[in-house]
């Protein structure tokens, strides 16, 4: 059974840093892994898709990487803003569905 | 048009009611999906519609019905829900939900549901 982690679980950063969210998954054996951002009461909005033979996906500021074999993602977000706060997810897709870690709530802070 | 809608967008409801929650797409996808989400967790999936059959029913109570009129409508029927069916009740689409490596989902906004 697929699990997927994300640590940390909440971070909170001043303005104009750069940082990193790292999400974790046990079955290597996946189609794409998808990053989604969450604002409160909200629905998702998908923010980049790697597919499984790729390594990495840059959008705007945001730039992530996939290693397979290794069973890792990161999201990295370049010179946070504080409209960047939010939850993020990320989410593998298997055979049948997709399973989606705990999120980190992120906090920007002016 | 890459909106995924949701109507309402808050529902109170006793544990008596009957209601339905409606979700709408126009960008020609033929997977559409019913997800839960309680407060400070993750999307758990519910359903799942293929080329408007149900291919995937994640072991859901009977008191939630689905149905899938035509390619771009999804319903949930609810129906002498508990307090603890209360959450976001999430609807996504996407193209196709075979194997493809390249399938982003398209979530709506959610409806807020609230069993009393």
């Amino acid at each position: 059974k697929q699990e997927v982690t994300q640590i940390p679980a909440a971070l909170s950063v001043p303005e104009g840093e750069n940082l990193v969210l790292n999400c974790s998954f046990t079955d290597s054996a996946i189609y794409n892994l998808q990053w989604f951002r969450q604002d409160p009461g909200k629905g998702l909005t998908s923010l980049l898709l790697i597919q499984s033979s790729q390594r990495e996906q840059t959008s705007g500021r945001l730039n992530a990487s996939l290693d397979k074999s290794s069973g890792r993602s990161t999201l990295y977000i370049a010179a946070s803003q504080p409209g960047d706060s939010a939850t993020y997810l990320c989410a593998v897709q298997g055979a049948q569905k997709l399973v989606f870690g705990q999120g980190t709530r992120l906090t920007i802070n002016p | 048009d890459t909106e995924v809608t949701q109507t309402p967008k808050h529902l109170v409801m006793g544990m008596t009611n009957k209601k339905s929650l409606k979700c709408e797409q126009h960008m020609g996808h033929r997977a559409m999906y019913w997800y839960k989400q309680k407060a400070k967790k993750p999307p758990e999936l519910m359903f799942v519609y293929s080329y408007e059959k149900l291919s995937i029913n994640e072991s859901v109570p009977s008191r939630f019905s689905p149905e899938c009129p035509n390619s771009s409508l999804l319903n949930l029927h609810l129906h002498a829900l508990q307090p603890e069916d209360s959450a976001l009740y999430l609807c996504a689409s996407s193209q196709d939900d075979s194997s493809a490596t390249n399938e982003k989902l398209f979530f709506g906004s959610g409806t807020q549901l609230s069993v009393l």
